[in-house]
């Protein structure tokens, strides 16, 4: 079963820049895998940032973007701020109905 | 504004037949343009797609769990539904339902999550 791939974990200062990625066990990431960005906070139900790459969902500021990177999704974010300390998952559509998320990145910001 | 609350037993006995229920208002799931799906996280890790349904029924399932699972839609209550069988611990997790945007595929509004658990 394919597997999707993320960093367990990554740090960053406040007011620099990051970039998650979400990769395939098997194979590379492409917009036809219409990959999808969520935020986590601890209690919280998700909350979508992207989808379709690099479409950002409504409100979502525009220090979040997304994009392919190499062989791989990417999230990034621009001028991180203390409250983007969260978790953030990947989802990859892997055709007939089938979603997968990937593990989750705990991202902190200190 | 499009809302999901799920609902059903917070516990539930090792072997029985997990049950949730997630109603939707604010919009019809009958719309043709989305699927309305499950979601797991256990306690302290990731989350997993369990399964999504069309207005149809038309349904699909995570292959880890497509032996225990059934998803149903009762369009006339604008709710859909879970059943996972033969719970063990592991199944202990909130769950979540969520609607998912057909063509871009992606999760566009989530319910708050039900912490269900399996223990006797």
């Amino acid at each position: 079963q394919t597997v999707v791939t993320q960093e367990p974990s990554f740090s960053v200062s406040p007011g620099g820049t990051v970039t998650l990625t979400c990769g395939l066990s098997s194979g590379s990431v492409s917009s036809s895998y219409y990959p999808s960005w969520y935020q986590q906070t601890p209690g919280q139900a998700p909350r979508t940032l992207i989808y379709s790459t690099n479409t950002r969902s409504s409100g979502v500021p525009d220090r979040f973007s997304g994009s392919i990177l190499g062989n791989k999704a990417a999230l990034t974010i621009t001028g991180a701020q203390a409250d983007d300390e969260s978790d953030y998952y990947c989802v990859l559509y892997m055709g007939s109905g089938i979603s997968v998320f990937g593990g989750g990145t705990k991202l902190t910001v200190l | 504004q499009l809302q999901l609350q799920e609902s059903g037993p917070g516990l539930v006995k090792p072997s029985e037949t997990l049950s949730l229920t997630c109603t939707v208002s604010g919009g019809s799931i009958s719309s043709s343009s989305y699927y309305w799906g499950w979601i797991r996280q256990p306690p302290g890790k990731g989350l997993e797609w369990i399964g999504s349904i069309y207005y149809s029924g038309t349904t699909y399932y995570n292959p880890s769990l497509k032996s225990r699972v059934t998803i149903s839609v009762d369009a006339s209550k604008n709710q859909f539904s879970l059943k996972l069988s033969s719970v063990t611990a592991a199944d202990t997790a909130v769950y979540y339902c969520a609607r998912l945007a057909r063509i871009v595929d992606y999760f566009d509004y989530w319910g708050q999550g039900t912490l269900v658990t399996v223990s006797s």
